[in-house]
């Protein structure tokens, strides 16, 4: 079956562009998480959704930030006016219901440059 | 609140030589406990968990951990590495519906 697909892999941005991000979670998962995964990290959290709503969006570093899932299924990543501290790799996991003791399942990943 | 420890950003072995990739973690809840894997220009891929019962736990690839609840550790260990090992490994913690993640370990496995 089909895994967590993310679009574009490769996005180059001018700053202060705006740019969206796309993740197709494996069909079924309630749960969606948003990472962001600089150089020589770990992913660090961004967004999670429980179905179509934001259940925490605490790690969302400001409010050029935004992401939605309308139909609970798709999630889009948005940010607004780029800046080159954006650079990094945008990850998406989803999970079948989000329970602690499941495994999240990753896509490859958004590779996001801001140049 | 919740965090991961991963001192060794770096851990170069020989091929066929054992390993253990160190994790630590802090928690004011019960956790559980997961080693992620991923492969060059690949997604993230779990390897094993331990969510309760023996504190050694088996995964793919011949790799397994021991968590350990008086030291908060859940190292990962491998008696034989292959070429192939060659990867980053991510612990990961769950005390909320949250997983948060270590900075992740390189290990490199040389010939």
């Amino acid at each position: 079956g089909a895994g967590v697909s993310q679009t574009p892999s490769n996005k180059v941005t001018e700053k202060g562009k705006y740019v969206e991000l796309r993740c197709d979670p494996i069909s079924g998962h309630t749960a969606l998480y948003w990472y962001r995964q600089s150089l020589g990290q770990g992913p660090e959290f961004l967004i999670y959704f429980q179905g179509t709503g934001a259940a925490d969006d605490s790690g969302l570093p400001n409010d050029r930030f935004f992401a939605v899932r309308p139909e609970g299924s798709v999630s889009t990543l948005k940010i607004q006016r780029t800046e080159r501290g954006d650079s990094a790799v945008y990850l998406c996991a989803s999970s079948p219901t989000g329970s602690m003791d499941t495994e999240a399942f990753f896509g490859q990943g958004t590779r996001l440059t801001v140049v | 609140a919740q965090s991961v420890t991963q001192l060794d950003s770096q851990v170069p072995v020989f091929e066929e030589a054992p390993v253990e990739l160190r994790c630590n973690y802090s928690s004011s809840v019960s956790v559980y406990l997961f080693w992620y894997v991923q492969y060059p220009n690949q997604g993230l891929q779990l390897l094993l968990k331990y969510l309760s019962g023996s504190t050694l736990v088996k995964g793919i690839n011949g790799f397994e951990a021991e968590f350990n609840k008086s030291q908060t550790s859940f190292h990962l260990r491998k008696p034989s590495v292959h070429i192939s090992d060659t990867a980053e490994y991510f612990c990961a913690v769950t005390g909320s519906y949250i997983p948060t993640f270590g900075r992740g370990t390189s290990l490199i496995v040389h010939p």
